[in-house]
């Protein structure tokens, strides 16, 4: 039983790099969706994907994009790593994108941006 | 604005009962996720309330009052595995999740 998956777990980046997180799911949840977790602060969404083709912005898009091509996989991209971008990052999925049922949890992906 | 308020930290001990508040004001309410996080690890889901009253599931018993904008989860018999913080969420109006800061738990023995 994956659940799902992210990949890599833990990256140390220079600034200025392109990096992907990866996200997988195995559960064929309609609704996915990239969060950051800051010491302090609560979980702030990215970006998001409610079906598989379409993707929306979350509170903290800005550096970040996303796909969705098909249900299982949604990456996240930092097309120019800066500094702040250093952080832990969750992929979630949930059946549906109406935020009325339970997130399933990806184990976290470090990102440490130098 | 929208805004989840729960305390940073609180110490228990091992046995004893404790009660984690959570109080929001959202823009409409479509329901109120506690979430459970070791740390280093992944949130999991622990309990969800759409009306009000408690909802009990084993230990863990979630508190709901629509009209104070208040939850509460309550941890009995506490162990020393609960030691991890506890994330209060609401569904507001347009369907956005919105998440508190987390209550980090300190159990002592």
């Amino acid at each position: 039983i994956a659940g799902i998956t992210q990949a890599p777990t833990s990256q140390i980046l220079a600034a200025g790099r392109r990096m992907t997180l990866r996200c997988t799911q195995d559960m064929r949840h309609n609704a996915m969706y990239w969060y950051r977790q800051d010491l302090g602060l609560g979980l702030r969404l990215i970006h998001y994907s409610n079906t598989a083709g379409t993707t929306g912005k979350g509170e903290v898009p800005d550096g970040y994009s996303v796909s969705r091509a098909n249900t299982d996989d949604f990456p996240l991209t930092l097309a120019s790593a800066v500094p702040s971008q250093t952080s832990v990052y969750f992929c979630a999925s949930s059946v549906s994108g109406t935020n009325t049922g339970e997130l399933f949890f990806g184990e976290g992906s470090r990102l440490t941006v130098l | 604005g929208q805004n989840i308020d729960q305390p940073t930290e609180m110490t228990a001990t091992e046995g004893a009962i404790v009660q984690i508040n959570c109080t929001y004001q959202t823009s409409g309410f479509n329901g109120l996720f506690w979430y459970q996080q070791h740390a280093g690890e992944a949130p999991t889901f622990l309990s969800y309330n759409v009306l009000d009253g408690l909802e009990e599931k084993g230990r863990f018993s979630s508190f709901l009052s629509r009209s104070k904008g208040y939850s509460y989860l309550l941890l009995k018999e506490l162990q020393m595995k609960d030691s991890a913080s506890y994330l209060c969420a609401v569904t507001g109006s347009n369907y956005q999740l919105i998440w508190g800061a987390g209550t980090k738990l300190i159990i002592k023995p």
